[in-house]
């Protein structure tokens, strides 16, 4: 069974700090994996999809890497800013019984401070 | 700017009410789904839909169902609300199954 553990769940940074959010899975047997972000009472917005055959995607300030043999991936932050506050989101995409299957992590919630 | 559109961003219903949540997608995704985000328990699926008129149970799909009318919109329903469905309810669609999703802004759903 597929899952997806964030670590830490929590984490707090000075504002202009490079930093990185680790996400583990399981099964190496994925077809995608993507990142999101969701600020509080609100919908998840996506940043990045990597797809299983890429190692890495970049966006502005974010950059995800993705190595399945290891059931890793993380996103990198550059140069943090008050405005990256959010709780960041992994989701794999896995087969369960046949059917795709989003599998996602608990999130990591980061707080920049100014 | 492609969207996905929750028709409500905050409800309060009396327990035993039937409540419609309504989501409407504009980027002809093919698929669907519908979830609630509860602190602690993540994200769970509760029904999804590849199809129009087709639907499939998710992993918590008790005391819901769903319609698919229409390729762009995709309701839930609680049959007869009850307290433990307060939560977060979040729809998302994707173009295909290993697509990435598009979420909702969600609906927040007090049950009294």
């Amino acid at each position: 069974k597929q899952e997806v553990t964030q670590i830490p769940a929590a984490l707090s940074v000075p504002e202009g700090e490079n930093l990185v959010l680790n996400c583990s899975f399981t099964d190496s047997a994925i077809y995608n994996l993507q990142w999101f972000r969701q600020d509080p009472g609100k919908g998840l917005t996506s940043l990045l999809l990597i797809q299983s055959s890429q190692r890495e995607q970049t966006s502005g300030r974010l950059n995800a890497s993705l190595d399945k043999s290891s059931g890793r991936s993380t996103l990198y932050i550059a140069a943090s800013q008050p405005g990256d506050s959010a709780t960041y989101l992994c989701a794999v995409i896995s087969t369960t019984s046949g059917t795709y299957k989003y599998i996602f992590g608990t999130g990591t919630r980061l707080k920049v401070l100014a | 700017d492609v969207k996905v559109t929750q028709s409500s961003r905050y409800l309060v219903k009396r327990t035993g009410e039937k409540v419609f949540l309504e989501c409407v997608q504009d980027m002809d995704h093919e698929n669907m789904f519908w979830y609630r985000q509860d602190p602690g328990l993540g994200l769970r699926l509760i029904y999804f839909s590849y199809d129009v008129k087709m639907k499939e149970k998710g992993d918590i799909p008790e005391g819901y169902s769903v319609s698919r009318e229409k390729k762009e919109r995709f309701s839930l329903i609680l049959e007869s609300a009850s307290t433990n469905q307060t939560s977060m309810y979040l729809c998302a669609s994707s173009r295909t199954e290993i697509g990435g999703y598009t979420f909702g802004s969600g609906t927040r759903l007090t049950v009294v």
